[in-house]
């Protein structure tokens, strides 16, 4: 039972462009919403988050849009840059808990 | 400022052999969660103590796994009899208490059972 879900495995974008990656989640008990960005070989680093109480959270080239409704999570970068080619994982934690469920993550590939 | 290290870094069992894997957190974090991640997925949770407390170890896998923080800060997470399934990367994590802090993540250990 997946209860996050990531459906694009990969995600191409060029140089300078808006990246938007998409996660879908199935569990109306989470309360909190998070990405993370992962390099190889380096552990998950948290980029940008959102409570169930907001529908948007902005930070720099990074925003991250909750729709309860329609129980989506998306991350929008813009502009993209080289740098941001990584693999990022959503991730959400149920109301009185700190565990992170994760998504199955989008490999992001910036090019130039 | 350091961050949370994990040791080893790679490890590569024979099937059926026990191993440690270590975890140092950020000093101060009263969390701290290990997570496996297997090739291609996202991390799954395994245990989560608050200082010395085992208080979640809803995602072992199997009594094979152990976990352990005996003094609240170094965790060891232990796997007994190795299968070639246990092959993965186990990551560990720290925050402060509350929750929604933000959990720092080790570089992880890659183990690999032959």
């Amino acid at each position: 039972d997946q209860q996050v879900k990531q459906n694009s495995p990969s995600l191409s974008v060029q140089e300078g462009r808006i990246s938007i990656l998409n996660c879908d989640y199935t569990n109306s008990m989470f309360d909190y919403f998070l990405w993370y960005k992962k390099y190889p070989a380096e552990g998950p680093t948290f980029l940008i988050s959102i409570s169930s109480i907001k529908d948007k959270n902005e930070d720099g080239r990074f925003t991250v849009f909750l729709n309860k409704s329609a129980k989506h999570l998306s991350l929008h970068i813009v502009p993209s840059q080289p740098g941001d080619s990584a693999v990022y994982f959503c991730a959400n934690t149920l109301q009185g808990a700190q565990k992170l469920v994760f998504g199955q993550g989008t490999r992001l590939t910036i090019n130039p | 400022g350091a961050g949370v290290s994990q040791s080893p870094r790679y490890k590569v069992a024979k099937r059926g052999q026990d191993v440690a894997l270590r975890c140092d957190p950020i000093s101060g974090h009263v969390s701290l969660f290990w997570y496996q991640q297997a090739l291609g997925q996202g991390p799954e949770f395994l245990t989560y103590f608050q200082n010395e407390a085992q208080l979640d170890k809803s995602g072992l896998p199997s009594d094979r796994f152990f976990a352990e923080r005996p003094e609240g800060s170094v965790s060891t997470l232990k796997i007994q009899r190795t299968q070639q399934e246990d092959s993965a990367v186990y990551l560990c994590a720290s925050s402060h208490l509350d929750p929604g802090e933000t959990q720092y993540f080790g570089p992880g250990t890659r183990l690999l059972v032959l």
